[in-house]
Order: C-alpha cells, then sequence, then structure tokens
C-alpha cells in the first residue's frame, strides 16, 4: 500500500499566485516527521520543509508552508508568490519507523510549471 | 565540505554483469539510504541502513545488495544487472534523531542493455 500519496501528476500555476500541492499519507506510528523537497530539472535533491507530527504549528520556511492536518492526515505544500524558478518536481516524504529504524518514503511527486 | 558524493555519476551495463554503486557522506551521519527513481513511480527506498554494520531492506529491495562496513560508506551492489534496473539512483544521509532532514548526492544514472 502507498505510504505517500500524492494526486496531482502536473499542476500550473500563474506567476505571484500561490498554489498548494497535495500530500496524504498512511502510518500507524505515533511519531512521524513530513518532508518536502524539490528536484528542479537539474536532477538535485533540495530540502523545503519539514513537520513533526508532534508539531502543533504549521511549518513555515519563507514562501514555503506546510498545512498540516494530522486527523486528516494530509500535509500539503502551500508555495506563496510563484516565481518561474519554481518550475520543478516537487516530493512529500514521511519519515517513520520503531525506535531506531526511521526509513524516509516518498510519494511519486507532483510536476509543477509557473507560468509567466 | 563535500557532503553525500556518488561514485560514478554515470554508468552503461550489459546484462548479467555486476556492479558496485558507492555512497560516502562526511557529515558524520548515522543514517543511510539508497532509492531509485523512474519515471512516474517518485523515489521508491531500496535499501537503508540505521548505523555501521546494520542494514535493513526497503520497498524494493529485490536484486540489489548493501554494506555498510564503515559509518561514512554505503555500498550498493548489483549482482547480475537487469534492463528493469536502468534507472536513477540517489544515495541519502541523516543525522540521527527525529526532526532531521536527509542530505542527498546527486544521483547515478544507471542504463542496463
Amino acid at each position: 500500500a502507498q505510504k505517500i500519496t500524492q494526486t496531482q501528476p502536473g499542476m500550473f500555476v500563474q506567476e505571484k499566485e500561490a498554489v498548494t500541492l497535495d500530500c496524504t499519507y498512511d502510518t500507524s506510528d505515533q511519531s512521524y516527521g513530513l518532508f518536502w523537497y524539490k528536484q528542479p530539472s537539474s536532477g538535485e535533491m533540495i530540502f523545503l520543509i519539514y513537520q513533526g507530527s508532534y508539531d502543533e504549528q504549521n511549518a513555515t520556511e519563507g514562501r514555503y508552508s506546510l498545512n498540516f492536518q494530522k486527523a486528516r492526515k494530509s500535509a500539503n505544500l502551500v508555495i506563496s508568490a510563484s516565481q518561474l524558478g519554481d518550475s520543478a518536481m516537487y516530493f512529500c516524504a514521511m519519515r517513520e519507523g520503531p525506535g531506531g529504524y526511521q526509513k524516509v518514503t516518498f510519494g511519486t511527486g507532483t510536476k509543477l510549471q509557473v507560468i509567466p | 565540505n563535500a557532503g553525500v558524493t556518488q561514485t560514478p555519476k554515470f554508468r552503461v551495463l550489459k546484462t548479467g554483469q555486476s556492479m558496485t554503486l558507492l555512497c560516502a557522506q562526511d557529515m558524520n551521519h548515522e543514517y543511510m539510504y539508497w532509492y531509485r527513481q523512474d519515471p512516474g513511480m517518485g523515489l521508491r527506498l531500496i535499501h537503508y541502513s540505521v548505523g555501521e554494520g546494520t542494514t535493513a531492506k526497503g520497498e524494493v529491495p529485490d536484486g540489489y545488495n548493501v554494506s555498510r562496513l564503515k559509518k561514512q560508506n554505503f555500498l550498493l551492489g548489483l549482482e547480475s544487472a537487469a534492463p528493469s534496473q536502468t534507472s536513477v539512483y540517489f544515495c541519502a544521509s541523516r543525522k540521527w534523531g527525529r526532526d532531521t532532514e536527509a542530505f542527498f548526492g546527486q544521483g547515478t544514472r544507471l542504463t542496463v542493455v
């Protein structure tokens, strides 16, 4: 069963507009974490933002914010004021695992294209 | 400050050949991970390690073996390569703890013909 689900294979957004990328997850762990990574066409993986399952406030990093709804098991990424350089693949990932055996699994990604 | 370095960056193998991909990190991280990335599939976890001398299976471990003899190195082996193993392979490392991000290498593009 898929642990991380990203239902939007592709998204378009107008420059300077905000966009929300969806992510739902499935885990039975009490302690887990959600990450978002950006992969531009050059291929490198860039860490954007992290949310721990015990964090009461939604994480924010500059123009990125994570809309964490624990009961719905969703961790959507919101990018405000989109820029052309935001065009990339975006991956949601989850850290889980018993004790010290923490693994990080990824969703299938969303390709975001920012239109001038 | 190199971070996570993968060797090689590109490789072409013939079916049935073997090879080892090397991942080296200089951040003294405990966790290390190997992923493969295929179009439309995202990154799938192959194997991971929580410390020197330990390894564990991920989502797609078949056809791969790993070893972590030294804390800084995590090796991914293909004993008998198959065309289905054509992919881009990423290594990542994480510091011990709950709220730590994964740092990625630049990837290895492997083609099996």
